[in-house]
């Protein structure tokens, strides 16, 4: 079946303009996570949904950054007044329910490079 | 808090060569451990998990065993080959559902 999709698959923005990043996971995954990758460097949590529900925003850098899921499927991470520092590989992740150990299967990921 | 410390790159290897990436982590409680693996223009894949002490995942001619006395995981494989040239990523899930991921260690490998 399909795994998870992201769009767009590349942004360019410049700095102080909103984005909106989709994330669709694979379907009938209750959680979603979301995280973000610098260059050269591991991806670090932002934010998990378990179906609408966000449970752990703990991540998000500041608040420019809110995420929703309000039907429990596709959720959109947006960045109001991008600055450069923004700039990164935005990873969307989902899994089928929670559980010790399950595996996050990945999107492609959005490159968002704010000018 | 948890973390995750792996080994710097570039790991540079001939084919057939003998692989070690190391890893290890700092985690309250029993963690599971995981190997993701990210292909050149690819998406992030999981290469293989453990999820208590002395487990050994293994998958694709890599394996790593969850060390709890060394708090560790190494990536291990006895021949490389070029397909395997990636950035390989140690994670580990505590007790929330989030990943923690070491910074990645690049392979490449020459024919």
């Amino acid at each position: 079946g399909a795994g998870v999709s992201q769009s767009p698959r590349y942004k360019v923005a410049k700095r102080g303009q909103d984005v909106a990043l989709r994330c669709d996971p694979i379907s009938g995954h209750v959680s979603l996570f979301w995280y973000q990758q610098a260059l050269g460097q591991g991806p670090e949590f932002l934010t998990y949904f378990q179906n609408e529900a966000q449970l752990d925003k703990s991540g998000l850098p500041s608040d420019r950054f809110f995420a929703e899921r309000p039907e429990g499927s596709v959720s959109t991470l947006k960045i109001q007044r991008t600055q450069q520092e923004d700039s990164a590989v935005y990873l969307c992740a989902s899994n089928p329910d929670r559980g010790f150990g399950e595996t996050q299967y990945f999107g492609p990921g959005t490159r968002l490079l704010v000018l | 808090g948890n973390s995750v410390t792996q080994m710097e790159g570039p790991v540079t290897l001939s084919e057939e060569a003998f692989l070690t990436i190391n890893c290890t982590y700092t985690a309250t409680g029993y963690p599971s451990l995981f190997w993701y693996v990210q292909y050149p223009g690819e998406g992030l894949q999981l290469l293989l998990k453990a999820t208590k002490a002395d487990d050994k995942g293994s998958n694709k001619g890599f394996e790593a065993t969850y060390r709890k006395e060394t708090t560790s995981f190494h990536l291990e494989k006895g021949s490389v080959q070029v397909s395997d040239s990636a950035v390989y990523f140690c994670a580990l899930k505590g007790n929330t559902d989030k990943l923690i991921f070491g910074t990645g260690t690049r392979l490449q490998v020459f024919p």
